[in-house]
């Protein structure tokens, strides 16, 4: 089952721009995480929020969690061609165990 | 620096045979999880195991199998590839129970069936 949503399907944008990403999801959540994946790569952690926060910081990345609108948003500022990946959000529904629900993620393409 | 290896980055099978991938952490995490990424589709869970000998059924656990004979080791089993097996297979791991964390992924296998 598909927990998450990220909106939009592909990003692209200028170098030093700042890109915008955006998760939605059905059920109540223990946390919500953003990860990173380089092209036929893994999944890097980028950043966990959890469900009492609001918005939380990692250098150049701020993440905010809306949890009454069931949403979450990944905002890169001053974006670098590096930031070219996929960019997932993931929710953890705790159920006795931990257990992530990726969305389908966000192509993001950084234009020198 | 903490790791999450996969055995194959690469790994060609044909249709019927039985296929070992493995997974091993070196960070004493208790969770470790199999999942496939498919276009389209995103990543999908089959198994996970929270301690050793345990296991847990995920999403789209037909035709694979898992076992966890050790702390460090995650193996996924197909018992008969087939053709819709044909996938990037993502394993990952991460500590404790409650959730706090999170998952550090291997770098991929990935495997066509033919």
């Amino acid at each position: 089952s598909q927990q998450g949503e990220e909106d939009p399907q592909a990003l692209s944008i200028q170098e030093g721009e700042n890109a915008t990403m955006n998760c939605s999801y059905k059920t109540s959540i223990n946390n919500l995480q953003w990860y990173r994946q380089n092209s036929g790569r893994g999944l890097v952690h980028l950043i966990l929020i959890r469900s009492n926060e609001r918005e939380k910081h990692s250098g150049r990345l701020r993440v905010t969690l809306d949890t009454s609108k069931k949403s979450s948003s990944l905002l890169i500022t001053a974006s670098r061609a590096a930031d070219t990946a996929s960019y997932f959000c993931a929710t953890d529904l705790w159920q006795g165990a931990q257990k992530l629900v990726f969305g389908q993620g966000t192509r993001l393409t950084i234009n020198p | 620096d903490v790791k999450v290896t996969q055995s194959s980055r690469y790994l060609v099978k044909r249709t019927g045979e039985k296929v070992f991938l493995e997974c091993v952490q070196d960070m004493d995490h208790e969770n470790m999880f199999w999942y496939r990424q498919d276009p389209g589709l995103g990543l999908r869970l089959i198994y996970f195991s929270y301690d050793v000998k345990m296991k847990e059924k995920g999403d789209i656990p037909e035709g694979y199998s898992v076992s966890r004979e050790k702390k460090e080791r995650f193996s996924l089993i197909l018992e008969s590839a087939s053709t819709n097996q044909t996938s990037m297979y993502l394993c990952a791991s991460s500590p404790y129970r409650q959730g706090s964390h999170g998952y550090t992924f291997g770098s991929g296998t990935r495997l066509t069936v033919v």
